[in-house]
Order: C-alpha cells, then sequence, then structure tokens
C-alpha cells in the first residue's frame, strides 16, 4: 500500500500569503492519480486537484498543484480568509484509494 | 442540483451490523462510481470502498475487507454499505461520494460530490 505523507502538519500564514503544501508518498505514484481537497470544519472535503496539477470545477486559479514520481505539491497563491481549512492529498493505485493525513492552515 | 444525502448511521454495540445508504439525485447515478469514505473523530479520511457504475467490481481497504459489503440499487439511485462485525474503531462519519469522470476517465481522478455524511458509533 503507498503510504501518502503531508507535511508540514500544520502551517500559519496570514492573508494574501503564498501557502506551499507538500505530498511525499512512499513509491512512485502516477502523476494522473494525484488529487486534493480541502475539508473545513463540519463541511464534506472538496476536490480542487485532480491530476496532480488538472483544477476541478469552479476552483479559483489561485489553487494549483504540481508534482510527479514520489513529490507532490499544493499551492495557493494568494491566501484568502476563506482559504483557511486542512488539506489533503488522495492517490489511486492498485485498486485502492489513500489519502494523506492531512495539513492545517491556519491563520497567523 | 447534484445531490447525496447518507442515513441510516447510529449506534451500534461492538460485533453487530448496520446499513447505511446513500440517496443521490440531480444527476445520473447509473453512470458513475460510488465510494465510501470515512472520518474518526478528530482524525483524517480513509476510504473504504468503491463500487463501479453498473456494481461489477467492487474493492475495499484492508480495514475492512471481509467484514463490510458495498453494494447499489440503480433502479433506486441508492448506494449502500453493509457493515459486520463492527468494531470500536469503525466509529466515524461515513460520506458517500461521486467518482469524478473526466474527458471518458474514471476511477483515477478522486471524488468530486459528497455527502455530508453520516455517523456511525460503535460502543457498548
Amino acid at each position: 500500500e503507498i503510504v501518502l505523507t503531508q507535511s508540514p502538519g500544520t502551517l500559519s500564514l496570514s492573508p494574501g500569503e503564498r501557502a506551499t503544501l507538500s505530498c511525499r508518498a512512499s513509491q512512485s505514484v502516477s502523476s494522473s492519480y494525484l488529487a486534493w481537497y480541502q475539508q473545513k470544519p463540519g463541511q464534506a472535503p472538496r476536490l480542487l486537484i485532480y491530476g496532480a496539477s488538472s483544477r476541478a470545477t469552479g476552483i479559483p486559479d489561485r489553487f494549483s498543484g504540481s508534482g510527479s514520481g514520489t513529490d507532490f505539491t499544493l499551492t495557493i497563491s494568494r491566501l484568502e480568509p476563506e482559504d483557511f481549512a486542512v488539506y489533503y492529498c488522495q492517490q489511486y493505485g492498485g485498486s485502492r484509494y489513500t489519502f494523506g493525513q492531512g495539513t492545517k492552515l491556519e491563520i497567523k | 442540483q447534484v445531490q447525496l444525502v447518507e442515513s441510516g448511521g447510529g449506534v451500534v454495540q461492538p460485533g453487530r451490523s448496520l446499513r447505511i445508504s446513500c440517496a443521490a439525485s440531480g444527476f445520473t447515478f447509473r453512470s458513475y462510481g460510488m465510494h465510501w469514505v470515512r472520518q474518526a473523530p478528530g482524525k483524517g479520511l480513509e476510504w473504504v470502498a468503491v463500487i463501479w457504475y453498473d456494481g461489477s467490481n467492487k474493492y475495499y481497504a484492508d480495514s475492512v475487507k471481509g467484514r463490510f459489503t458495498i453494494s447499489r440499487d440503480n433502479s433506486k439511485n441508492t448506494l449502500y454499505l453493509q457493515m459486520n462485525s463492527l468494531r470500536a474503531e469503525d466509529t466515524a462519519v461515513f460520506y458517500c461520494a461521486r467518482d469524478y469522470c473526466t474527458n471518458g476517465v474514471c476511477y483515477v481522478n478522486g471524488m468530486d460530490v459528497w455527502g455530508q455524511g453520516t455517523t456511525v458509533t460503535v460502543s457498548s
């Protein structure tokens, strides 16, 4: 089973700053099979990025994804107040899906 | 609008069974794969199971394989999760989610529509 490790566990930034979230896989992941989600307290997750770098429908262009192999990154170019939440990466492989443990993005 | 509504959660004793449901509306349910994802209190997301659009393939997380069964009734636009031999560590919010298909590619892009979740508590 592929294990996804996200870092940092918590990221403290101010609105307007740039956020860089990391997702590292225990073995190579096809770029096509890597997704990112945002989850706010009491809400279901929301798909942000699929295929490592493609934005899902309705996602603002301040969100971008990149990476390949075992290292993937979610970047939020200029943080808006509504962006403070928990972010998860997720991969598909061998008919299984796994999530990272999450990065909490909090207001500094 | 596109919507998923889970139901059937509750408090159940260890070792007992429970079936939860997910009613879909606003899209052609029979055309999409569907997932169950759970979240233990204060914890992260854990994928549980997926079922192909026509029910022909089903896959499970190792943690639930042999105890949980995913199924669907396309005539009723409803997804199910039958949970047997429940354990305390199965306590979680269970979400159903639609598999994201794009450009004819499915089952690899993630999950684009989620329900609000139903809470399952396993406790004596």
